[in-house]
């Protein structure tokens, strides 16, 4: 398994700011995933976190929206860009266990972001 | 297109009656199929795996089973720490991602 840490858990952020989430794995992971949580919904992907190259946005997110950086196999970020209220949602960073693309997905305990 | 579908939305149940979930899926190749809780305020929390059809697995009160076209999540003699959201997933493509249900909402009353 993986022990996922997310900060921060949560925030209050004005419109038209950015804010930036860091994940912390507690082992080297070949993937690694941004998932946006609205209220009352499930799970939807946002991007793919690529170590050393650019991240793959799911269809309806944007780098230039979600900046994402993954600098090393236990770490990435991911940027809310120019937010409004619509933004307002638990971010949730995973990863896959060990190496590969099988095997289950691990999650964080999220980042509730409120934006007024 | 692949989909997953779960039914109920809700569920709400006293404590010690037995009842299933279930999950509905519609993808070309199943590479697994995942189960996770989640509580409010929280991420979710890895349950299952199921890989093929007849596969069954258990922890506690819970038990997943898995078919052609969907997985069924049974739960004996449920408590209210049961008391949770339900998701299940599947990869699609080759990248390893996940596409969600929308979740069942379990609530267990004493």
């Amino acid at each position: 398994s993986a022990v996922i840490s997310q900060k921060p858990s949560r925030d209050i952020c004005q419109r038209g700011t950015s804010l930036t989430i860091q994940c912390q794995v507690d082992s080297q992971v070949t993937m690694m995933f941004w998932y946006r949580q609205q209220p009352g919904q499930s799970l939807t992907l946002i991007a793919t976190a690529n170590q050393g190259s650019e991240a793959t946005y799911e269809s309806g997110f944007v780098i230039d929206k979600f900046p994402i950086s993954r600098p090393n196999l236990t770490f990435s970020t991911l940027t809310v860009s120019n937010m409004s209220p619509e933004d307002s949602s638990i971010y949730l960073c995973s990863a896959r266990g060990g190496q590969g693309n099988t095997g289950e997905l691990f999650f964080g305990e999220g980042s509730r972001l409120t934006v007024l | 297109e692949d989909q997953v579908t779960q039914s109920p939305e809700a569920l709400r149940l006293q404590e010690g009656e037995s009842s299933s979930l279930n999950c509905s899926y519609t993808v070309s190749g199943l590479r697994g199929l995942f189960w996770y809780r989640q509580d409010p305020g929280k991420g979710p929390e890895f349950l299952f795996t199921l890989y093929s059809a007849g596969e069954e697995k258990e922890k506690e009160r819970l038990k997943a089973t898995l078919t052609k076209k969907e997985s069924f999540l049974h739960i004996t003699a449920p408590k209210p720490e049961d008391s949770a959201t339900y998701l299940c997933a599947v990869p699609y493509n080759q990248g390893g991602k996940l596409i969600f249900g929308q979740g069942t909402e379990l609530s267990v009353k004493p």
